[in-house]
């Protein structure tokens, strides 16, 4: 198994740009997060996926940015426009839905996307 | 509301000497608690979870954490520290029903030779 794909690994921008993040999750797997890392607020879930299906977007910072997840193996994270205080380091993570909703299952993180806004 | 709180933005310790990366939380409920680690430049690795039961859990390289109901804490903690475990390190919790994960600011561990 490939694992959490993620791309680009690297996007440097200029501020007012669309930049798109994409993720394909793990085979299976019908639950799908965003996080976001920076030094000062850490780590902080932007949204969250199950079967498809946005479930929680609360940690969205504003209208600038969107996502989607249009299939099963496919999500992406928009950013329209870009401001530099939008660089970061992304993520996304995948993890099997469990029938009993029991919350036991393990996230499997990608290895990021990190973002530089000029 | 859950919470996980870290108190310790960086952790020293010698190779060979026993280590400890704290955590405490907050939840309604019963816990979930994992611990993951991440090294520079990649994603976060999962090392353990406490889900019910034992209250020593055993993870991945030689880690292991103590849930302590009544402190409401979830310590991780290895034996014999290598310098090769320097990394940064997240405690989350989630909520019993909710499947979104919420993690701890982290503990940088460095490990000197």
């Amino acid at each position: 198994d490939a694992g959490v794909i993620q791309s680009p690994r690297h996007e440097v921008t200029e501020m007012g740009q669309e930049v798109t993040l994409r993720c394909k999750p793990i085979s299976g797997h019908n639950s799908l997060f965003w996080y976001r890392q920076t030094m000062m607020r850490g780590l902080e879930l932007l949204i969250y996926f199950n079967n498809n299906v946005p479930i929680d977007d609360s940690g969205m910072p504003e209208d600038r940015f969107s996502a989607k997840m249009p299939n099963a193996s496919f999500s992406t994270l928009k950013i329209q426009p870009s401001e530099p205080r939008d660089s970061a380091v992304y993520f996304c993570a995948s993890t099997p839905l469990t029938r009993d909703y029991s919350g036991a299952n393990v996230l499997t993180f990608g290895a990021g996307s990190r973002l530089t806004v000029l | 509301a859950q919470s996980v709180a870290q108190p310790e933005d960086q952790v020293n310790v010698a190779e060979g000497n026993p280590l400890t990366v704290k955590c405490t939380y907050s939840v309604s409920g019963n816990p979930y608690l994992f611990w993951y680690v991440q090294y520079p430049n990649r994603g976060l690795q999962f090392l353990l979870k406490y889900i019910t039961g034992d209250n020593l859990v055993k993870g991945s390289y030689g880690f292991e954490a103590e849930f302590n109901k009544s402190q409401t804490s979830f310590h991780l903690k290895k034996p014999s520290a290598l310098v090769s475990d320097s990394a940064l390190y997240f405690c989350a919790v989630r909520e019993t029903g909710a499947n979104n994960l919420f993690f701890g600011t982290g503990t940088r561990l460095t490990v000197i030779p």
